[in-house]
């Protein structure tokens, strides 16, 4: 079966723009979580989706936005990048909602803000 | 707020020890305790979940969580050099079930 798959794997952007950055699931699963991950700040989680429905949100500006489709596949915006935005994305999914499943995380998606 | 702590590190061990990593958290309601491991420049991978007080074993790996002192640890015996990795402490604190997460601790097994 395959993994979790992010794409694109590296982006760099200047401030002031915005990103979008894709998740596809495990086939079968549903929950697509949505992290943060910076060498000061560690994992820090921005939002969950599950059945196309935002189910949780993080501590993060409303800049930062996401959606899932019908067929699970998830994408999370940035808009008016900022140079703290720099950082790994990564996302994660599971079969179940709710982050008591095992995650299963992708190999996430490092943008870099200039 | 709620919190996860872990010590960073690195904690050097040597080959064939035993590693003893821990995490503290904040919110004594917490139900669910996860461990992921994630070598440099890959994701975190699940090692172990725990979710009642006592120690948990699964091979090499054994996962203590004491409710009462508001902490859970990892155990890692034989000890390789494979084992050298950043091990992440995630707990779920609240019915929401947004987990949060420790800054990871570096573990560095020296051959």
């Amino acid at each position: 079966k395959a993994g979790v798959t992010q794409t694109p794997r590296y982006l760099i952007k200047t401030r002031g723009q915005q990103v979008t950055l894709s998740c596809s699931p495990i086939s079968g699963h549903r929950s697509v979580s949505w992290y943060q991950q910076t060498p000061g700040q560690g994992l820090q989680f921005l939002f969950e989706y599950f059945s196309e429905t935002q189910r949780n949100k993080g501590n993060f500006p409303g800049r930062f936005s996401g959606r899932q489709f019908s067929n699970s596949r998830s994408e999370m915006n940035v808009s008016t990048l900022e140079l703290g935005d720099s950082a790994l994305y990564l996302c994660a999914s599971s079969l179940a909602a709710g982050v008591t499943d095992t995650q299963y995380f992708g190999p996430g998606t490092r943008l870099t803000v200039l | 707020q709620k919190e996860v702590e872990q010590n960073s590190g690195p904690l050097s061990v040597p080959e064939g020890a035993i590693a003893s990593l821990n995490c503290t958290y904040s919110d004594r309601g917490s139900q669910s305790f996860f461990w992921y491991r994630q070598y440099s420049g890959k994701s975190p991978e699940l090692i172990m979940s725990i979710y009642s007080n006592g120690d948990k074993e699964d091979g090499r790996f054994t996962a203590q969580l004491n409710k009462a002192s508001q902490y859970v640890s990892l155990l890692i015996r034989d000890s390789q050099p494979s084992d050298s990795a950043t091990y992440l402490c995630a707990v779920n604190m609240d019915s929401n079930y947004q987990l949060i997460w420790g800054a990871g601790t570096k573990l560095i097994i020296k051959p």
